[in-house]
């Protein structure tokens, strides 16, 4: 089976930190994805990926940066923490053209 | 832009009750469409999907079908168990040239099925 591993289930940090959130998949997809999600609102696109090296901004940016050093690793990355950035954290892959995305099991981070 | 909207939640139901979350889209060209699940603690897993109009999709005995005249993807199951018990997204994503693998989702409806 296809595995998508988040480093983190729950996380907690200040206001102001900087913080990494990291993503692993073990089948060799190209594209890979951070979305976060909030009640109410269902998932929105922060970034994606379609190669190592290659980042595209999605639906709701502001804040956050990416990291594709390896095909198989994608970091967010919080450069500046903040209270509204507490939510929920999902990352995704898929093979190119796929229709097919695998999500990891999330990482709920709180700023406080 | 391209949009998915779902019914409000949460969605109570008895176990063998008949389910139906309904599930629009706007789209230019020919999208295809998902339902995704999402049980407590978990990540999302994909439920069943189709990839052009009149398509079904099922599994785990939930069905939607692919309406491209009412831009719809209702997802139904004639009989309900507590273990469906979860949040269900409806998605989209592009088609053609502009398949980037990108998915549009719905707000997610819970469903809680109860003894």
């Amino acid at each position: 089976d296809v595995k998508v591993t988040q480093s983190s289930r729950y996380l907690v940090k200040r206001t102001g930190e900087k913080v990494f959130l990291e993503c692993v998949q073990d089948m060799d997809h190209e594209n890979m994805f951070w979305y976060r999600q909030d009640p109410g609102l269902g998932l929105r696109l922060i970034y994606f990926s379609y190669d190592v090296k290659m980042k595209e901004k999605g639906d709701i940016p502001e804040g956050y940066s990416v990291s594709r050093e390896k095909k198989e690793r994608f970091s967010l990355i919080l450069e500046s923490a903040s209270t509204n950035q507490t939510s929920m954290y999902l990352c995704a892959s898929s093979k190119q053209v796929s229709v097919k995305a695998f999500f990891g099991q999330g990482t709920r981070l709180t700023v406080v | 832009g391209n949009s998915v909207t779902q019914m409000e939640g949460p969605v109570t139901l008895s176990e063998e009750a008949f389910l139906t979350i309904n599930c629009t889209y706007t789209a230019t060209g020919y999208p295809s469409l998902f339902w995704y699940v999402q049980y407590p603690g978990e990540g999302l897993q994909l439920l069943l999907k189709a990839t052009k109009a009149d398509d079904k999709g099922s599994n785990k005995g939930f069905e939607a079908t692919y309406r491209k005249e009412t831009t719809s993807f209702h997802l139904e199951k004639g009989s309900v168990q507590v273990s469906d018990s979860a949040v269900y997204f409806c998605a989209l994503s592009g088609s053609g040239s502009s398949n980037t693998g990108k998915l549009i989702f719905g707000q997610g409806t819970t469903l809680q099925v109860k003894p």
